[in-house]
């Protein structure tokens, strides 16, 4: 079955340690996302990559970085830098062309002591 | 920048209740609308969508109508179940946001169906 996988599904880490979040699509979609989701927040856009080795900075970008070496892959590292790292986090795909048909993962959930 | 306004919950209903949850977006060009849902622990799924003035989209029993007039996309359903329970968000894509192309999401209204 096609879709997006993202591993692990939660994750707790040391306060002051980087954690990478992994996302691997296997639908062939040109672009991929991370989003932060927090309570009562909604989702908000963290980075996101039209095509591979390229990615933008989306509205929360400072303290994270992404690569994009492989089409199926868009790994997220969340930094010591981030202030407030603990959160659930979601990748998506979607083809170029496409605006609409946005697939999303199960999400990672990490928690930050 | 573009921007959704969607009622804020929750929003908690007997089951074959009447839904609606409100939305209204702000946006510069011409965008197409969404409404995603995300049951519990998972991610977000599509639940129907609507590219130009007047669509009805429609999915599983709810729709919503892009109306520009009132720049609003309610979502609505006639009958909920208890299955319907999640947490729903209004979306907005723009494709002439200085050539990026991304989703700007609500902030989500919670629906809790009691039997």
């Amino acid at each position: 079955d096609g879709g997006i996988t993202q591993s692990p599904k939660y994750l707790f880490r040391k306060e002051g340690q980087n954690v990478t979040l992994s996302c691997e699509q296997n639908l062939n979609h040109d672009a991929m996302y991370w989003y932060r989701q927090d309570p009562g927040q909604g989702l908000r856009l963290i980075y996101y990559s039209q095509i591979v080795n390229d990615f933008q900075k989306g509205d929360i970008a400072e303290g994270y970085s992404v690569s994009r070496e492989k089409k199926e892959s868009f790994p997220l590292t969340v930094t010591s830098a981030q202030k407030n790292p603990t959160a659930f986090y979601l990748c998506a795909s979607r083809n170029r062309g496409r605006l609409d048909e946005q697939y999303f993962g199960p999400g990672t959930r990490l928690t930050v002591t | 920048g573009d921007s959704v306004t969607q009622m804020e919950g929750p929003v908690t209903l007997s089951e074959e209740a009447f839904l609606t949850i409100n939305c209204t977006y702000t946006a510069t060009g011409y965008p197409s609308l969404f409404w995603y849902v995300q049951y519990p622990g998972e991610g977000l799924q599509l639940l129907l969508k609507a590219t130009k003035a007047d669509d009805k989209g429609s999915n599983k029993g709810f729709e919503a109508t892009y109306r520009k007039e009132t720049t609003s996309f309610h979502l609505e359903k006639g009958s909920v179940q208890v299955s319907d329970s999640a947490v729903y968000f209004c979306a907005l894509s723009d494709q002439y946001q200085g050539g990026s192309e991304k989703l700007v999401f609500g902030k989500g209204t919670k629906l809790t169906v009691n039997p």
